[in-house]
């Protein structure tokens, strides 16, 4: 069954630095997802793109952060300068929502762990 | 607003028994979709079960079916014949069918005891 990936699985960064993760949806997918989970505590939600702009995005989704679909596979989340709160597991996941049975169901990547020191 | 509450931080059950995780949330929303998800230590949240609310009949798959009590807004789920593979975080999940984002709860660990 196709799965999304997410790269890296570890990303350690300096306090300050840019990052960037990466996520490869499914290829057939048309909305794509970030989530975030700090140790402990609920997966939240990030932000939603579809047609190549943000759909929907939470409070959490400030201006530090950006997504950007550079081609026709990949899906990135850009955090500008991280702070040591933004360390967390952060997901990627895709849906079709186009109809049929298997709408709405969002599939999840493995994740990649952010460590900000 | 729309919460998720799973009350069950953790739950064990023993290999081949039955076992319940439960799940509540609150929406003003009539149309929606509920999810069960499970993680296991390699971290990958995987669909177990997905039920749409204007569905009254529970939703099943193989070893794992709901008990959607619409009215109560509760979201329970059964595994039944529980195997060492089952053994992982649960989380139950809420999804409007008017957006994009899911709700999530903050996670049942189940552990499986052979």
């Amino acid at each position: 069954e196709p799965e999304v990936t997410q790269t890296p699985s570890h990303q350690v960064t300096q306090m300050g630095q840019e990052v960037i993760l990466r996520c490869v949806p499914i290829s057939n997918h048309l909305y794509f997802y970030w989530y975030r989970q700090i140790l402990g505590q609920k997966v939240e939600f990030l932000v939603s793109f579809y047609n190549n702009e943000i759909s929907e995005k939470s409070e959490i989704f400030d201006d530090q952060f950006s997504v950007e679909r550079p081609d026709g596979s990949n899906f990135t989340l850009k955090i500008r300068s991280t702070k040591l709160e933004d360390s967390a597991m952060y997901f990627c996941a895709s849906s079709r929502k186009a109809g049929g049975p298997k709408r709405n169901i969002q599939y999840f990547g493995a994740g990649t762990r952010l460590s900000v020191l | 607003a729309q919460t998720v509450t799973q009350s069950q931080p953790e739950m064990s059950v023993q290999e081949a028994e039955t076992v319940t995780l439960s799940c509540t949330y609150d929406t003003s929303e009539s149309d929606y979709y509920l999810f069960w998800y499970k993680q296991p230590p390699s971290r990958q949240m995987i669909l177990v079960i997905r039920q749409e609310a204007y569905k009254q009949q529970n939703a099943t798959e193989n070893r794992f079916s709901v008990n959607f009590q619409k009215a109560a807004k509760s979201f329970s789920l059964k595994i039944s014949d529980s195997q060492l593979g089952d053994a992982a975080m649960y989380f139950c999940a809420y999804s409007p069918n008017t957006g994009n984002q899911f709700y999530f709860g903050t996670g049942t660990s189940l552990t499986v005891i052979p």
